[in-house]
């Protein structure tokens, strides 16, 4: 069966500070992934996909993401974190069936 | 463009109901996918629905259904309902490329 891993329960880290959340899937043909993120009470606002192509794909709110098939990874990455970013983040794999990860719980402290 | 709605917002039921969720996916997209969210299962896939079709399901039992409707709305049905029901059901529409899933903000269900 397909899986997510997303090792990191939860992160701190300093406003202003660099942010690498993890992620590693089970190997598929065609890796569709995701990352999503998810305030309190709220839905899940995807801010990147990737699907072929160049692996280093840019999202929204400054997040990036760098898929290397050799280590099965699809780690998030944020060069200076904001306190706004404080959330739970999920990496996701698959397209008509997402399978997500169990989530990393981001706070920033001042 | 509106985004993804569900209906109601927040549902509280007595263990041997049952509950109707709604979603309205965005216009024009024909896919829809049902999540559940708990914290100690996570996010797990129910189903997903496609031109009223169901095409892929969860392993979930049958007391968990749905149903798509001509203008692409879907609604989930839980009948006797129990305690390990209570959760957050997220809804998830798709164009028919499934390129991207954009996500209602939820029904939190609780059972009592």
């Amino acid at each position: 069966a397909q899986s997510v891993t997303q090792p990191d329960i939860h992160i701190t880290v300093s406003e202003g500070a660099s942010l690498e959340l993890r992620c590693n899937y089970s190997y598929g043909a065609t890796p569709y992934l995701f990352w999503y993120v998810q305030s309190p009470g709220q839905g899940l606002q995807l801010l990147l996909k990737y699907f072929s192509g160049d692996t280093l794909v840019q999202g929204i709110k400054g997040f990036e993401a760098e898929f290397k098939r050799s280590q099965s990874s699809f780690n998030l990455r944020k060069p200076s974190v904001h306190w706004s970013d404080a959330a739970e983040y999920f990496c996701a794999k698959g397209n008509e069936k997402l399978t997500f990860g169990t989530g990393t719980r981001l706070t920033i402290i001042p | 463009k509106a985004g993804v709605t569900q209906t109601p917002r927040y549902l509280i039921k007595t263990r041997g109901q049952q509950v109707t969720l709604s979603c309205s996916p965005i216009s024009g997209h024909r896919s829809v996918s049902w999540y559940q969210q708990t914290p100690g299962q996570g996010l797990q896939f129910l189903f997903e629905y496609f031109s009223e079709t169901q095409r892929n399901k969860g392993n979930f039992p049958g007391r968990f259904s749905g149903r798509q409707f001509s203008n692409s709305r879907s609604e989930m049905n839980v009948s006797t309902l129990e305690l390990g029901d209570s959760a957050l059901y997220l809804c998830a529409s798709s164009n028919y490329m499934n390129t991207e899933a954009f996500f209602g903000q939820g029904t939190r269900l609780t059972v009592v």
